[in-house]
């Protein structure tokens, strides 16, 4: 199946720092990626869509001016977190659909990104 | 939107013997029902998919049905294992491009 990698795996900051979190396709181009939040025993939540080329979509509740996306080329994705505080410490997913592909709604997930803000 | 109701939310079965977890939806145009198993600090793995052409679908010890009328999808796992426990999330979307709406999920244990 197609790959999706996501960079750091895990970070650490400090309070008030901005971290960025990259999400590549290996093996395919996605116009479209998904980034998910997922705190501790509950489930994933959809943050944002990003979309290459144009502006990303947000999830209500979600400030786009906090957790700013750029989906620049076909294959890469980021989300920064700006001036993170202890609360946005979570696991930060993205995922991406392989449209060219026979299953085209299958999702591909990255490997996940730990944020602990401290 | 898309509303996605699991349960339950924890389950505990003997070794050997199955489970099932049970998902509903609230849009009649979502038309893709993935089933994801995900351990600790890791990411979703899909384990089994099925769209809404077919009503049931298998591979190996494990099995989803779906009820298009009522709007609900089930997962079935047979000859449970120990390495069966884990968090299995339900899911649902509609075109490709278009992202996923996931169940809060359910801690399945199996006690050997």
């Amino acid at each position: 199946g197609a790959v999706v990698s996501q960079h750091p795996s895990w970070v650490i900051c400090k309070s008030g720092t901005s971290v960025k979190i990259e999400c590549r396709s290996l093996d395919f181009q996605a116009t479209t990626m998904f980034w998910y939040r997922q705190f501790p025993k509950q489930s994933l939540m959809l943050m944002a869509t990003s979309n290459e080329g144009s502006k990303a979509t947000y999830e209500q509740g979600v400030e786009k001016d906090k957790f700013l996306i750029n989906h620049a080329s076909l294959t890469l994705s980021t989300l920064t977190v700006t001036s993170a505080h202890p609360e946005d410490s979570s696991f930060y997913i993205c995922s991406a659909p392989d449209l060219s592909g026979t299953s085209g709604n299958e999702q591909y997930f990255g490997p996940g990104t730990r944020l602990t803000v401290t | 939107g898309e509303n996605v109701e699991q349960h339950p939310s924890t389950l505990s079965v003997q070794e050997g013997d199955s489970a099932v977890i049970k998902c509903t939806y609230s849009d009649s145009a979502s038309n893709y029902f993935p089933w994801y198993k995900q351990e600790l600090g890791k990411r979703p793995q899909l384990i089994i998919d099925i769209r809404s052409n077919v009503g049931e679908k298998k591979d190996q010890r494990i099995a989803v049905t779906l009820n298009k009328t009522a709007k609900h999808f089930s997962l079935h796992i047979t000859e449970t294992q120990p390495e069966d426990s884990a968090v299995y999330f339900c899911a649902a979307s509609t075109a490709g491009n278009t992202p996923l709406v996931f169940g809060k999920g359910t801690r399945l244990s199996v006690i050997a």
